[in-house]
């Protein structure tokens, strides 16, 4: 079955930077987008990025351009997402989300538990 | 960019029909048939309820279907449950080949 597992949680201090990791399983990695969503504590959903494994594109929301990184590694089938000079307004809960085949819509079929990023002095 | 808006709540009663609506501009909402919608329980995360403006993916009830008319996009609920009471969120793509979600909405069933 399809799963989505993200990396613990994380504690930094303002200024350092944070990856987030989302392990895929049970489907062909290189078929399926995967995308960023975060969460911050009572807060809507917003949108971070996307990586497209099969030509090696990504794309972010312009509010975090220059400071969020998405990579991966297909040979372990693991996402990764950067985010660096840490605010307290980045404190969140990370999403990873899978993007259903042939489609070019945000359809997020599968989503990874969360990882909850606290950035405190 | 902002948020698509969306009410901060709506209610209803068992039973009843509801409408949550998703507005944008030409740019995003307004130019492009793909919206989505999600459900999101407190504690969980989000799941894909209507994509493509319209679509229900498998396994989603029959209950839940959604429209769009020019640079507004709207979820229908119709024969509503305690079980659905949960934030609902529209997502939608945009001019700048980003994505961009709805400020979210909590139903709250009576």
């Amino acid at each position: 079955q399809v799963q989505l597992v993200q990396s613990g949680a994380e504690v930094k201090k303002p200024g350092a930077s944070v990856v987030v990791s989302c392990k895929a399983s049970g489907y062909t990695f290189t078929g399926h987008d995967i995308n960023w969503v975060r969460q911050a504590s009572g807060q809507g959903l917003e949108w971070m990025g996307w990586m497209h494994p099969n030509d090696d594109s990504t794309g972010y929301a312009p509010k975090f351009q220059g400071r969020v990184s998405i990579t991966w590694n297909t040979s372990t089938s693991t996402v990764y997402l950067e985010l660096g000079s840490l605010k307290s307004e980045d404190s969140a809960v990370y999403y990873c989300a899978r993007k259903r085949a042939y489609t070019y819509g945000p359809d997020f079929d599968y989503w990874g538990q969360g990882t909850l990023v606290t950035v405190s002095s | 960019q902002s948020a698509l808006s969306q009410p901060a709540s709506v209610s209803g009663s068992p039973g009843q029909s509801i409408t949550i609506s998703c507005t944008g501009t030409s740019s995003d909402v307004g130019g492009y048939r793909f919206v989505s919608w999600y459900q999101q329980h407190p504690g969980k995360a989000p799941q894909l309820i209507i994509y493509e403006v319209s679509n229900r993916p498998s396994g989603v009830s029959y209950r839940f279907s959604g429209s769009k008319s020019g640079d507004t996009a709207s979820l229908t609920i119709s024969g509503l449950q305690a079980e659905d009471e949960a934030d609902y969120y529209c997502i939608s793509y945009t001019r700048s080949t980003a994505l961009i979600f709805g400020g979210g909405t909590k139903l709250t069933v009576l």
